[in-house]
């Protein structure tokens, strides 16, 4: 199975920040990775697929990037709404496997 | 709008078997793929297995001796069954709809599943 070591588990920003979070992979996923939000209580919401697809309805303020092994999501300017845990999936190959999340806060 | 909402029971006792349903509504399940994903306490997340548009499935080789994901095409509902469960199953279960490549784009809210005697 493909290892998703996600970092940083938690974050606490201003409003206005520019925010990074990043997930590696332990092999080479060929930039199939999402991006997930998941607020409290709610079902997780699709952000950003294939590395840097922009989904239908997301803020653009919300993009990433990577290749290889290495991925990155950017909130360019943080906003109250943001306050959630976000995570990763690569499905380069099966089983599909996840970040371990990181919770995000306002500071 | 793709709606996807998990039911069943929220307490299973060990050694049975735990069964969950997903609603699907604005969508049909003979198109794209339908998987069960489950987050533990402490939020590690795992994928379970998805059943395709033609009835094909793929499951974690992890669960491959205890799950089986199956339809009824004509309620729009896929299923969830794992059997043998332990407290370690303990967890909330997750519907969703996959893309051809593995991206999940629509996910249920979710169901507490809770393993003891």
């Amino acid at each position: 199975d493909i290892q998703m070591t996600q970092s940083p588990s938690f974050l606490s920003a201003s409003v206005g920040d520019r925010v990074t979070i990043n997930c590696k992979a332990s092999q080479n996923i060929n930039k199939y990775l999402d991006w997930y939000q998941q607020k409290h209580g709610e079902a997780p919401k699709l952000l950003i697929y294939n590395t840097n697809n922009l989904q239908t309805g997301i803020p653009s303020r919300f993009s990433g990037s990577g290749s290889g092994t290495d991925y990155t999501l950017t909130i360019s300017s943080l906003q109250p709404e943001d306050v959630a845990t976000y995570f990763c999936l690569q499905h380069s190959s099966r089983p599909l496997t996840f970040g371990s999340g990181t919770k995000l806060e306002i500071k | 709008e793709v709606q996807l909402q998990e039911s069943g029971p929220g307490l299973v006792k060990p050694s049975q078997s735990l069964s969950l349903t997903c609603s699907v509504t604005g969508y049909s399940i003979t198109s794209n793929y339908w998987g069960w994903i489950r987050k533990f306490p402490g939020n590690k997340m795992e994928w379970m297995g998805y059943i395709s548009y033609s009835g094909s499935t793929s499951y974690n080789p992890s669960l491959k001796s205890r799950i089986s994901i199956t339809r009824d095409t004509s309620k729009n509902q896929f299923f969830l069954q794992l059997n043998s469960v332990t407290t370690e199953d303990t967890a909330t279960y997750y519907c969703a709809r996959g893309r051809a490549y593995g991206t999940l784009d629509y996910w249920g809210q979710g169901v507490m599943v809770t393993v003891s005697s």
